[in-house]
């Protein structure tokens, strides 16, 4: 089975940082590509960022672009997600998601984890 | 960044079908792959429905999805209250190079 599992949310300040990880098993993590999505409280879904199975490739939000940084450790079968510069616009439930070997939308999900920006 | 627009509510009393639709652009839809997920109150998502029509293992046959140019529909059938959910629709975008969602429909079982 597919296990999708993210650390790393919690409270931050705003301009603050914060790195997610999201720790998988079940399957060959480096032969599929890995996406962030997030939720805002009470708000639709949002997809934030995603890298291909290699890491060779990275693609990311308007939203996010030039703060956010996606990367992955295939020896460690981990996804990361560094946020910088973090407004209260980001608060929300960041999930991990797997797509396909060759495609990015997600075929599996993980429970996700909160991420609240306020002072 | 331009999403792929669904109408915000469906309803339907048990035993209903209902169907919501996703729609899209040339360079989403009209190219990719569409895929549904369900996203019950308090939970993460969950996919329903990946390349446009495709039903993951253990998803019933009650849900069925279509795609048509550059819009997709998402079907089902026998409608029960467990039903009662947010559903999503995505695609790749080759234009922009991102996976849009769409902005959800509420189902509400009567």
């Amino acid at each position: 089975d597919v296990q999708l599992l993210e650390s790393g949310g919690g409270s931050v300040q705003p301009g603050g940082s914060l790195r997610l990880s999201c720790a998988a098993s079940g399957f060959t993590f480096n032969n599929y590509a890995m996406s962030w999505v997030r939720q805002a409280p009470g708000k639709g879904l949002e997809w934030v960022s995603a890298m291909s199975g290699s890491g060779g490739s990275t693609y990311y939000a308007d939203s996010v672009k030039g703060r956010f940084t996606i990367s992955r450790d295939n020896s460690k079968n981990t996804l990361y997600l560094q946020m910088n510069s973090l407004s209260a616009e980001d608060t929300a439930v960041y999930y991990c998601a797997r797509g396909g070997s060759g495609s990015y939308p997600a075929l599996g999900w993980g429970q996700g984890t909160l991420v609240t920006v306020s002072s | 960044q331009s999403v792929l627009t669904q109408p915000p509510s469906a309803s339907g009393t048990p035993g209903q079908r209902v169907t919501m639709s996703c729609s899209g652009s040339s360079s989403n839809i009209g190219s990719n792959y569409v895929y549904w997920y369900q996203q019950l109150p308090g939970t993460a998502p969950k996919l329903l429905i990946y390349r446009n029509d495709q039903r993951p293992s253990g998803i019933p046959d009650r849900f069925s999805g279509s795609k048509s140019g550059t819009s997709a529909s998402l079907a089902i059938s026998g409608l029960r209250s467990e039903d009662e959910a947010d559903y999503y629709c995505a695609a790749w975008d080759d234009s922009l190079s991102v996976v849009l969602f769409g902005g959800g429909t509420k189902l509400t079982v009567l």
